[in-house]
């Protein structure tokens, strides 16, 4: 089975901090994602990859930076946390191979700025 | 762009009882459409997914969906519900223009009661 690890299922920080939320895979995927999950909002994607050293904005990118050095590991970050940014964070990954291939998710961090 | 309207965010039923939950999507082109579940402080889990032929999916757990062209339409259905069941459930289509990135639905909570 796909194994997704999200380094942290709970996080508190403070405003103005940088925080990094780490999401490593086992399976060897090429592409991997960042999605913020808000009641009422269902999931939205705030950056995704398609391969090393490549990173694409979603739909909300917005005060948040990514980076891929690794294929296994994709890390969110917060330049510098607001309260806004409280929330579930949620990674992904899926295969190469096109739109048809599902994404598989690890457990989430829920995230609290102060 | 595409979008997906899952058109109830709360359906409660009685254990054993049948369930619908609705999803309809924008896109009149070619899709691809997930189901996923997300069960308390889990990440979404793939229930089914429909990619092409046959219109009725079955997917894990009991559930099925039925594609319809012409409704633009994925709606979920299970014919006995159990309290293991209650879970929030997101409905989602592959966007052809962000790649393989996924656009999801708000969600449907489904509380099953005894």
């Amino acid at each position: 089975d796909v194994k997704v690890t999200q380094s942290s299922r709970y996080l508190v920080k403070r405003t103005g901090e940088k925080v990094f939320l780490e999401c490593v895979q086992d399976m060897d995927h090429e592409n991997m994602f960042w999605y913020r999950q808000d009641p009422g909002l269902g999931l939205r994607l705030i950056y995704f990859s398609y391969d090393v050293k490549m990173k694409e904005k979603g739909d909300i990118p917005e005060g948040y930076s990514v980076s891929r050095e690794k294929k296994e590991r994709f890390s969110l970050i917060l330049e510098s946390a607001s309260t806004n940014q409280t929330s579930m964070y949620l990674c992904a990954s899926s295969p190469s191979g096109g739109r048809n291939q599902p994404q598989h998710f690890g457990d989430g961090t829920r995230l609290s700025i102060l | 762009a595409q979008s997906v309207t899952q058109l109830d965010s709360q359906v409660p039923v009685f254990e054993e009882a049948p369930v619908e939950l609705r999803c309809n999507y924008s896109s009149s082109v070619s899709v691809y459409l997930f189901w996923y579940v997300q069960y308390p402080n889990q990440g979404l889990q793939l229930l089914l997914k429909y990619l092409s032929g046959s219109t009725l999916v079955k997917g894990i757990n009991g559930f099925e969906a039925e594609f319809n062209k012409s409704q633009t339409s994925f709606h979920l259905r299970k014919p006995s519900v159990h309290i293991s069941d209650t879970a929030e459930y997101f409905c989602a289509v592959s966007d052809h223009q962000a790649g393989t990135a996924l656009i999801f639905g708000k969600g449907t909570t489904l509380s099953v009661s005894s």
